[in-house]
């Protein structure tokens, strides 16, 4: 059984402060979704990884993978109040289907 | 609207009582997937569905428990002698077979307490 650990849990910042959250295991991952969730949505996919040492942008967002596949960071620059939400990331065990950490649970205030 | 939708979006239920969700995914997606989520922590997967072949279950899923995709297109799950452990928010997604990015299309969530 893969274990998959998201850190911190909890992390509230102030809005224009930096903030990186992590996604780790002991498994090598062949590739890794990282999902936003909005309080009352359902969790919806900001980007893949799957080449080790891959970084990708998303705006204000910074992803990267591992150079070993082990494990991915987000880092998100001058956060908004907008980037509240709670953070997953799922990487592919099979074909079909995706399990998730637990999540960090960020909180901007304004 | 295309995307994923659930119904109920909220339901209360008293302990004992059978509850029934439904999904309707987005139309050209043959894979349909349900999981559950408690407060604070990530979706944890129940089972999953190509077309109306139910092809994995969770142990999570226990006998009380039940899911249907009769025609390849709805999915329901049905929770029978609800218990307060029940209590999460019921959460379908979706994703084609050709094409597939890998990306999982949530819905809204149906969230379930019982009291």
């Amino acid at each position: 059984t893969q274990l998959l650990e998201q850190s911190p849990q909890f992390l509230s910042i102030q809005e224009g402060e930096n903030l990186t959250v992590y996604c780790n295991s002991s498994s090598v991952f062949s590739s890794l979704q990282w999902y936003r969730q909005e309080p009352g949505e359902g969790p919806v996919l900001l980007v893949t990884v799957v080449t080790g040492g891959e970084v990708k942008k998303l705006k204000r967002l910074t992803f990267q993978f591992g150079d070993a596949r082990k494990d991915s960071s987000l880092h998100i620059t001058a956060a908004q109040p907008g980037d509240t939400g709670l953070y997953l990331c799922a990487p592919r065990s099979n074909d079909y289907k995706l399990s998730f950490g637990a999540g960090t649970t960020v909180t901007v205030r304004a | 609207d295309t995307g994923v939708s659930q119904d109920p979006r909220h339901k209360i239920t008293k302990r004992g009582q059978n509850v029934t969700f439904r999904c309707d995914p987005i139309s050209e997606h043959n894979r349909l997937y349900w999981y559950r989520q408690t407060l604070g922590q990530g979706p944890e997967f129940l089972t999953y569905f190509q077309n109306e072949a139910q092809l994995e279950k969770s142990r999570l899923l226990s006998d009380r428990f039940s899911a249907e995709r009769p025609k390849g297109s709805f999915s329901t799950l049905e929770i029978q002698r609800t218990e307060q452990g029940d209590s999460a928010m019921y959460l379908c997604a979706s994703s084609p077979t050709s094409g597939n990015t890998g990306e999982l299309f949530f819905g809204e969530g149906s969230r379930l307490t019982v009291l």
